[in-house]
């Protein structure tokens, strides 16, 4: 069974530049969570989205966005780039928002910013 | 707010000496308890899931323990391939949050 995939692997964009990162869902997962992890830093919560719907987001400007799709898959738009959005960022999906089950990370889009 | 403390940040260790990693936590509605291993520029590999007090889970040369309060991870006679930092985090009602980590080293 494939699990969680992202795209892409690596981004290099320009400071003011708009990025895109991808993320598709294990099978049956409706479910899907961002985060970003700065070099040498931990995973910051960025965006929940669950059945279509945005379900909680962290501490972070607007210009970071995002939707998910019926297929349940999902994407992440980082607007008006700065130096310090340079990041690993990680997707993961599980199943259902009200109980403890266990998310599963996909291997991360690396964006950097020059 | 919900709030995932782990210690130490960092842990060097000798093949085959034991030790434990400890997560401390405070939640409301504590859904689950969940720890990671994350190698270096990959995504987070998942270990166990705890829900409640007194649960244990074991995995190879891994135990993860449950109180109320806090969670351990067991290493036992670790082997260099167990390096890696390893992640707790926590799921109460809203999202799931993420300790800093500990950094683990096993010296051959």
């Amino acid at each position: 069974e494939a699990g969680v995939t992202q795209s892409p692997t690596h981004l290099i964009k320009t400071r003011g530049q708009q990025a895109t990162l991808r993320c598709s869902p294990i099978s049956g997962h409706t479910s899907v969570y961002w985060y970003q992890q700065a070099l040498g830093l931990g995973l910051q919560f960025l965006l929940w989205y669950d059945e279509g719907e945005e379900r909680n987001r962290g501490n972070f400007p607007p210009r970071f966005s995002g939707r998910q799709f019926p297929n349940y898959s999902s994407e992440l738009n980082v607007n008006a780039l700065e130096l310090e959005d340079s990041a690993l960022y990680l997707c993961a999906s599980g199943t259902g928002d009200s109980s403890g089950n266990t998310i599963y990370f996909g291997e991360g889009s690396w964006l950097t910013v020059v | 707010e919900d709030q995932v403390t782990q210690s130490p940040e960092a842990l060097r260790l000798q093949e085959g000496e034991s030790s434990s990693l400890n997560c401390s936590y405070t939640v409301s509605g504590l859904r689950g308890l969940f720890w990671y291993r994350q190698d270096p520029g990959k995504g987070p590999e998942f270990l166990f899931t705890l829900y409640s007090a007194g649960e244990e889970k074991e995995k190879e040369r891994l135990k993860a323990t449950l109180t109320k309060k806090e969670s351990f991870l067991h290493i036992t006679a670790p082997k260099p391939e167990d390096s890696a930092t390893y992640l707790c985090a926590v799921k109460g009602a809203q999202k799931l949050v993420f300790g800093q980590g500990t950094r683990l080293t096993i010296n051959p």
